[in-house]
């Protein structure tokens, strides 16, 4: 089974507005991250946030980490066309080994 | 992408036939990892290696082999024992140190005729 889930799995926006996509996850976690992929390419990473870590930004890019929750959110402020792609949490359950979820879809219209 | 290089970009295996995955990097790094993709499925992990020589199954094993003899490289065989083959396998690799990232290769499409 997987550690974190991503919601919702598929998401459709204008161009300059803000995409939110969350994960959820169910055991305790060392670190969390996110990762952006493009079609038919492998994966990118965006972010990583550890867990004695609130919140952290990267350019357009927002992540929290709520660890009483087990969730955390990845922002992505004033989208652009080229932001299109699928992006997946990782969580490695404190055994270091990244553990992805299904995937968020994100397309952003121009 | 990174520094990993994966081949070929797309594998066609006839029904009983072995195949070969390659997986090179030239970043210097310990660990490396093989991860399949299905659609609506996201990534689920094969096999990992830490160190040369050494390596463990992941959560989807059966039908697959890898083997670690050198630092670089990390094949992985899809054997005739795994009847659903077809998917997107990807190759990773990162420092094997807590709170590292992985870096991607750009992955195989694997089908069978």
């Amino acid at each position: 089974s997987q550690q974190g889930e991503e919601d919702p799995q598929a998401l459709s926006i204008q161009e300059g507005e803000n995409a939110t996509m969350n994960c959820s996850y169910k055991t305790s976690i060392n670190n969390l991250q996110w990762y952006r992929q493009n079609s038919g390419r492998g994966l990118v990473h965006l972010i990583l946030i550890r867990s004695n870590e609130r919140e952290k930004h990267s350019g357009r890019l927002r992540v929290t980490l709520d660890t009483s929750k087990k969730s955390s959110s990845l922002l992505i402020t004033a989208s652009r066309a080229a932001d299109t792609a699928s992006y997946f949490c990782a969580t490695d359950a404190g055994s270091y080994i990244p553990t992805f979820g299904r995937g968020t879809s994100l397309i952003v219209h121009p | 992408d990174g520094g990993i290089t994966q081949s070929p970009k797309y594998l066609f295996r006839k029904e009983g036939q072995n195949v070969t995955l390659s997986c090179e990097q030239n970043l210097n790094h310990d660990a490396m990892y093989w991860y399949r993709q299905d659609p609506g499925q996201g990534l689920r992990l094969i096999y990992y290696s830490q160190i040369v020589n050494d390596f463990q199954k992941g959560d989807i094993a059966e039908g697959y082999s890898v083997s670690r003899e050198k630092k670089e490289s990390f094949p992985l065989t899809v054997t005739s024992a795994q009847k659903n083959p077809t998917a997107f396998y990807l190759c990773a690799s990162s420092p094997w140190t807590e709170n590292e990232k992985l870096f991607f290769g750009s992955g195989t499409q694997l089908s069978v005729l």
